[in-house]
């Protein structure tokens, strides 16, 4: 089982809002409403951002989206703010054989 | 607040054995799927194994079949990973996560224990 494809690095100024992006495949990504976003500061343990596609658990600020289309998810940070900088990692249900596949992970930068 | 404490990393020998736990609290253990995560020095994360709330089912991703043990003892609160015939490849900070409630995500996480395989 591949890892889910992200770009390794997305960047924005301020305010301003980003997109990414997160591709599997129909065995995964496209076959199931299950995909999570992990937000991942240097030295510390992950967080979820975004659980079923576009669901935020409590304490997660409304600025952080989620969606999908076909086999591509989405996570859109609107209003950047410099908290933000961090590395992002999307992952989905891929059924009871192999359960679970991470994305290889997104590097946000706070310009 | 939900709390998971990891601890048995270590620097072990390729080849070698070694067993993580978890400790587990302020939630209702039994009533949850739990999973181990890894994640190799400037890595992304990778799933490792899950274990149903009874422990009655259990999966692996391939790259560990045969060599990992997951299992869980309820009444002491508590995961485990046994590790063995361990390779330079399984050096990883590896991470307790309690999974979503009917779900599929990983809503809490423990702060991870290092395992280094080298000789």
């Amino acid at each position: 089982q591949s890892a889910l494809t992200q770009p390794a690095s997305v960047s924005g100024s301020p305010g301003q809002s980003i997109t990414i992006s997160c591709t599997g495949t129909s065995s995964d990504v496209g076959s199931y409403n299950l995909v999570s976003w992990y937000q991942q500061h240097p030295g510390k343990a992950p967080k979820l951002m975004i659980y079923e596609g576009s669901k935020r658990p409590s304490g997660v600020s409304n600025r952080f989206s989620g969606s999908k289309s076909g086999n591509t998810a989405s996570l859109t940070i609107s209003g950047l703010q410099a908290e933000d900088e961090a590395d992002y990692y999307c992952c989905s249900y891929a059924g009871s054989s192999i359960f679970y596949v991470f994305g290889t992970g997104t590097k946000v930068t706070v310009l | 607040e939900v709390q998971l404490v990891e601890s048995g990393g270590g620097l072990v020998q390729p080849g070698g054995s070694l067993r993580l736990s978890c400790a587990a609290s302020g939630f209702t253990f039994s009533s949850y799927w739990m999973s181990w995560v890894r994640q190799a020095p400037g890595k992304g994360l990778e799933w490792v194994a899950n274990i149903k709330q009874d422990g009655s089912e259990k999966y692996y991703v391939d790259s560990v079949k045969g060599r990992f043990t997951i299992s869980r003892d309820n009444a002491k609160n508590s995961l485990y990973l046994q590790m063995n015939s361990l390779r330079a490849e399984d050096t990883a900070v590896y991470y307790c996560a309690m999974e979503l409630y009917d779900s599929s995500a990983f809503q809490h996480w423990g702060q991870g224990t290092p395992v280094t395989v080298s000789s």
